[in-house]
């Protein structure tokens, strides 16, 4: 079966402006959280979505918000970019909670300049 | 506030060694996770444990809950298993990563 599908894969935004990610679930799979990478603070957990409701939260500012559609796919949105958004954002998929195995996708880089 | 600790931070042994990698978690949690990273960014999960010991091959996964402490293992150590490898706990809803070890095994 498929995996994880996010795009885009890369990206170059401007400062100021809003980006937003999408990231497809393995088929059945009704949870996706999205992580953020970078090489100073290594991967941080930003939320979780199960059936369309976010049910678990990181500690990020408001300006990183998420939303999950019927079909389980989800939409990570990043407004007000900052240099310091730039990072590998990566979702993974699931069948249940967050201790249950996850299935990650390959990333989406985002230059912020 | 639950800490994640991984050792070592770098890793380099030559083919055909054993080798283990710690994690140490300051809380209790539910689940921890081992997760392996190729340059490029993709990430896949090698195991997910509760309790317990787990084997995939030539990786076994042990945790230790009273103790706080997990570790990877790799039989047989081959250049393709060259990669960074993460732990992250599962508690109170959220989900702590280390900061990873970076494996370099040498043919």
């Amino acid at each position: 079966k498929a995996g994880v599908t996010q795009t885009p894969r890369y990206l170059i935004k401007t400062r100021g402006q809003q980006v937003t990610l999408s990231c497809s679930p393995i088929s059945g799979h009704r949870s996706v959280s999205w992580y953020q990478q970078t090489p100073g603070q290594g991967l941080q957990f930003l939320f979780e979505y199960f059936s369309e409701t976010q049910r678990n939260k990181g500690n990020f500012p408001g300006r990183f918000s998420g939303r999950q559609f019927s079909n389980s796919r989800s939409e990570m949105n990043v407004s007000t970019l900052e240099l310091g958004d730039s990072a590998l954002y990566l979702c993974a998929s699931s069948w249940g909670q967050l201790n249950t195995e996850a299935f990650f996708g390959q990333g989406t880089r985002l230059t912020v300049v | 506030k639950n800490e994640v600790e991984q050792s070592p931070q770098n890793l380099t042994a030559q083919e055909g060694e054993f080798i283990t990698i710690n994690c140490s978690y300051s809380v209790g949690i539910s689940a921890l996770h081992w997760l392996q990273q190729h340059p490029g960014g993709g990430i896949v999960s090698l195991f997910m444990l509760s309790s317990g010991k787990k084997k995939h091959g030539r990786l076994i996964a042990t945790i230790n809950i009273q103790e706080k402490h997990s570790s990877l293992h790799i039989t047989a150590s081959h250049p393709r298993d060259s990669a960074v490898y993460i732990c992250a706990s599962v508690g109170e809803n959220k989900i702590i990563f280390g900061k990873g070890t970076r494996l370099h095994i040498l043919p």
